[in-house]
């Protein structure tokens, strides 16, 4: 079958670092996305990883091993504007993606 | 990058009737449209896939005849919720994508559609 693990919650400090971990099981695999969903509104990408390793972009970073169905966020220098729930979803097959329920990120003064 | 609309961004109904929901790629012909529903704290669902000129594929558990799809141009596709009910209430999203070997998805800011 196909799920898909990450934390419910988590909680931040302004200006910290905080990574959000992601386990799939999915018997096809065609990458792995991160979307940045607000409440209320539609996801954002954030990365794309296909192949191991590290995927850094501004302030993001996300890696993947396949072998292990294990991803993490990075966000580096936490702003008040990244309270909001982090997907991960994977990519099936040529089209379909399956979304997990997302980490719900707070971020405090 | 690549924009994608959708109309209307809320809509309110009674029960029973139907509603219209639009999602158009702006800047990008859209091979292939998707369509998800997101119940509160919940997941997004995939509900159907869309190619231009072809039926769409659904995904099992969702009924075809109530939710009819049509993507008629590869710039629109629409999705009609017939009949709709109380338990019918989501934030319908779609996503385009456009040329084949592009991975990404292009999201819609959605509809949130509240039977009464």
């Amino acid at each position: 079958g196909q799920n898909i693990d990450q934390p419910t919650e988590m909680t931040a400090t302004e200006g910290a670092i905080v990574q959000i971990n992601c386990t799939y099981q999915t018997s096809g695999f065609n990458g792995l996305f991160w979307y940045q969903q607000h409440a209320g509104e539609a996801p954002t990408f954030l990365s794309y990883n296909v192949l191991d390793g590290l995927e850094e972009k501004g302030r993001f970073s996300s890696f993947l091993s396949r072998s292990k169905g294990y991803s993490y966020l990075l966000l580096k220098e936490l702003q008040m504007k990244d309270s909001a729930s982090y997907l991960c979803v994977f990519q099936t097959g040529a089209n379909n993606l399956f979304f997990g329920t997302g980490t719900r990120l707070t971020v405090i003064p | 990058g690549a924009v994608v609309s959708q109309h209307p961004s809320w809509v309110i109904c009674k029960s029973g009737t139907s509603v219209k929901i639009e999602c158009r790629s702006l800047d990008f012909q859209a091979t292939t449209m998707f369509w998800y529903r997101q119940f509160p704290k919940q997941s997004l669902m995939l509900m159907a896939t869309s190619n231009e000129g072809s039926k769409a594929t659904y995904e099992q558990g969702v009924e075809k005849d109530k939710f009819l799809i049509n993507h008629a141009s590869l710039t629109l596709s629409t999705l009609t919720v017939t009949s709709a009910h109380p338990e019918d209430s989501s934030f319908y999203i779609c996503s385009a994508k456009g040329l084949a070997g592009d991975n990404e998805q292009f999201f819609g800011p959605g509809t949130r559609l509240t039977v009464l």
